[in-house]
């Protein structure tokens, strides 16, 4: 199907494991984006992409690794899990900066 | 640095009743701006976007907003409340990258 899709949609594991978070969209859109979302806090920016094999960092980077290598997908790693990791985390893309963004499902984190 | 402030955590109204969602942005250039919806676990949808081809937007499900580039306001409003509005709401500014609001729970009273 069209559009962009988060895996898995929920997951739950321990402090100190590895866990990825995976986001697929098929437009071919330029940029992507990762975000977390915490009551109070609103959306905050992780990482994003401006293009395969490019990333940088956003408002709220540490405890998180991103990479891009091909266009469609924009995977997520915590790569050794806290409980201040646990939130819903939200995949987006983007045909270019200033155009809408497509917000995947969501993927909710517990790390107990 | 663009930034946005959403005025009010969370509105309730009565069914029937106008909605207004208070949005306020800072940025040194234009900006695009956006009202996006958030339902019970989903991920967010657009409403609207401001482009500067009009000051007033017209969105999905009878929203509308208008720029007021005086008072750097992009408010959100809907004559007529219906049930099925009840949601979260967030207000993004973009000169590049997107900063969104805090948010705006709307809370719809039968």
């Amino acid at each position: 199907d069209a559009g962009i899709t988060q895996s898995p949609r929920y997951k739950i594991t321990e402090t100190g494991r590895q866990v990825t978070l995976m986001c697929h969209q098929t437009w071919s859109h330029s940029y992507m984006f990762w975000y977390r979302q915490d009551l109070g806090h609103g959306l905050r920016l992780i990482y994003y992409s401006a293009a395969a094999d490019i990333t940088d960092k956003g408002e709220v980077p540490d405890g998180y690794v991103v990479s891009r290598s091909k266009t469609e997908n924009f995977p997520l790693t915590l790569e050794s899990a806290t409980r201040s990791q646990t939130s819903v985390y939200f995949c987006a893309s983007q045909g270019d900066l200033g155009e809408t963004q497509y917000f995947g499902p969501g993927t909710r984190l517990l790390v107990l | 640095a663009q930034s946005v402030t959403q005025l009010g955590s969370h509105v309730s109204v009565s069914e029937g009743a106008l909605v207004l969602l208070r949005c306020n942005y800072s940025s040194s250039v234009p900006p695009y701006l956006f009202w996006y919806v958030q339902y019970p676990n989903q991920g967010l949808q657009l409403l609207l976007k401001y482009t500067s081809a009009a000051t007033l937007v017209k969105g999905i499900n009878g929203f509308e907003a208008e720029f007021k580039k005086s008072e750097t306001s992009f408010h959100l409003t809907k004559p007529s409340a219906h049930m099925s509005d009840a949601a979260e709401y967030f207000c993004a500014v973009s000169i590049g990258d997107m900063r969104f609001g805090a948010g705006t729970r709307l809370t719809v009273k039968p």
